[in-house]
């Protein structure tokens, strides 16, 4: 069966401060995607990123890098230099494509960057 | 682009009464999912639909909850009667569908909020 977990709850830091977000996964399918959505206060689900099991390259988007191995079953999140901006709770997905019709959500990330 | 609309934002009912949430998703996107999304935890699918087909509603508590996507455009999610332990943000997300069962990004509206009394 599919899971997503992210085991870090909450997360404070400082702003400029660089921070890494966790996501671990369990799939039994070869071929799979991963996702990672920001929620703000505003509470909308916001895209950030989808990766497929086949490409394992590291991803860089302005201050954004996100860290795929499927060796450990991570896709794990960083956010270089953080602002204020950057406060809110952070998901990762998963579906699989054989296997699964459907996104399956970790917890979250509560991320508070503090000015 | 016009992105995932929803309203009402809020709502605040009493236990045992009825309420209808509405969602129009992204134009062109076949596929409409429902979600509930408690606090302190990730969105669960309610329901998934593909135009106006039903393509997965197991997680859907069919004995109060209802939805339908008549034109399979815009949906409405209906909960007759509410129950305390419904209070959570109703989310509504849609995605292309480009065929052959792929898996492509859901992009979400801004949720509708139920506090149930």
């Amino acid at each position: 069966a599919q899971k997503v977990t992210q085991a870090q709850t909450e997360i404070s830091v400082v702003e400029k401060e660089d921070v890494t977000l966790d996501c671990v996964y369990e799939t039994r399918d070869t071929t799979y995607y991963l996702f990672w959505y920001k929620q703000p206060p505003s509470g909308e689900l916001v895209f950030l990123i989808r990766r497929n099991s086949f490409d394992e390259q590291n991803e860089i988007s302005g201050r954004y890098s996100w860290n795929f191995q499927k060796s450990t079953s991570s896709f794990n999140f960083t956010i270089t230099a953080s602002q204020v901006v950057d406060s809110a709770v952070y998901f990762c997905a998963l579906i699989e494509d054989n296997y699964g019709q459907n996104f399956v959500f970790g917890p979250g990330t509560r991320l508070s960057v503090l000015p | 682009e016009a992105g995932v609309a929803q309203s009402p934002r809020y709502k605040i009912i009493e236990k045992r009464q009825s309420v209808a949430f509405w969602c129009n998703p992204i134009s062109g996107h076949a596929t409409l999912y429902w979600y509930q999304q408690i606090l302190g935890q990730g969105p669960k699918l309610l329901i998934q639909f593909q135009n106006n087909g039903v393509v997965d509603d197991s997680q859907l508590p069919k004995d109060r909850f209802s939805a339908e996507r008549l034109k399979g455009v815009d949906s409405t999610l209906k909960i007759q009667p509410a129950k305390l332990e419904d209070s959570a943000v109703y989310l509504c997300a849609s995605s292309l569908d480009l065929g052959g069962g792929s898996k492509e990004t859901q992009y979400f509206g801004p949720g509708t909020r139920l506090l149930v009394l």
